[in-house]
């Protein structure tokens, strides 16, 4: 059971460039979202999604862009990389929003120079 | 949703029970208290979750007095392997919000 997969693990960027941060589940959960997470800080929510087709903004969405085509499926992406843009990304799913078991994958360790 | 409130830092040493008390003043009659861990380089564990009086599992105690108003997540006898950062999150089973992490707890394992 793989759980949630996050690739690439590791990433860097030049300014400007756009890239796709890759997330998939294997649970068959419906909620599925995206967190930033910076040094000495906890996570902050990018963007969510409630089901296929679904999707809307957290807390700190301004740069990001998200789709969700499939269950399984739930890809970042960031459209023109940014120094700030640097930073740990957690894609977590859940059986269903407000379900507080949610699954957190590895993390992807993104820095923009 | 209920704002919570928990200490930075702890440090402790090998052997010794911790307890990390988390504040939610705030907390509505439809909201679940919910404990995470995240290890260095890795993404938050779900530990514990509860309602009131207390819960157990193979992890951790998980202790909610009456007034709801705060919690305390207990972990017996820590180790190493504890070190990690623990959030205390506060979740409407409504379904209506996602889950807010806070900056969260910093335990440190001493040998």
């Amino acid at each position: 059971n793989a759980g949630v997969t996050q690739t690439p693990k590791f990433q860097v960027l030049k300014t400007g460039q756009s890239m796709t941060l890759q997330c998939a589940q294997d649970m068959n959960h419906e909620y599925m979202s995206w967190y930033r997470q910076d040094p000495g800080m906890g996570l902050r929510l990018i963007h969510y999604s409630v089901g296929a087709g679904i999707t809307d903004q957290g807390e700190v969405p301004n740069g990001y862009n998200v789709s969700r085509s499939t269950t399984e499926d739930f890809p970042l992406r960031l459209l023109s990389a940014a120094p700030s843009q640097t930073s740990v990304y957690f894609c977590a799913s859940s059986l269903r929003r407000g379900n507080t078991e949610a699954f957190f994958g590895q993390g992807t360790r993104l820095t923009v120079v | 949703l209920a704002k919570t409130t928990q200490p930075i830092s702890m440090d402790s040493y090998e052997g010794q029970e911790v307890n990390i008390t988390c504040s939610h003043n705030n907390i509505a009659t439809n909201d679940y208290i919910t404990w995470y861990q995240q290890f260095p380089s890795q993404g938050p564990r779900f530990i514990i979750q509860g309602y009131k009086t207390k819960v157990t599992n193979e992890v951790a105690s998980l202790f909610i007095p009456a007034d709801r108003k705060s919690s305390t997540l207990s972990l017996p006898r820590v180790s190493l392997s504890d070190t990690a950062v623990y959030y205390c999150l506060v979740v409407s089973y409504s379904g209506n919000t996602p889950l807010v992490f806070g900056k969260g707890t910093r335990l440190s394992v001493i040998a």
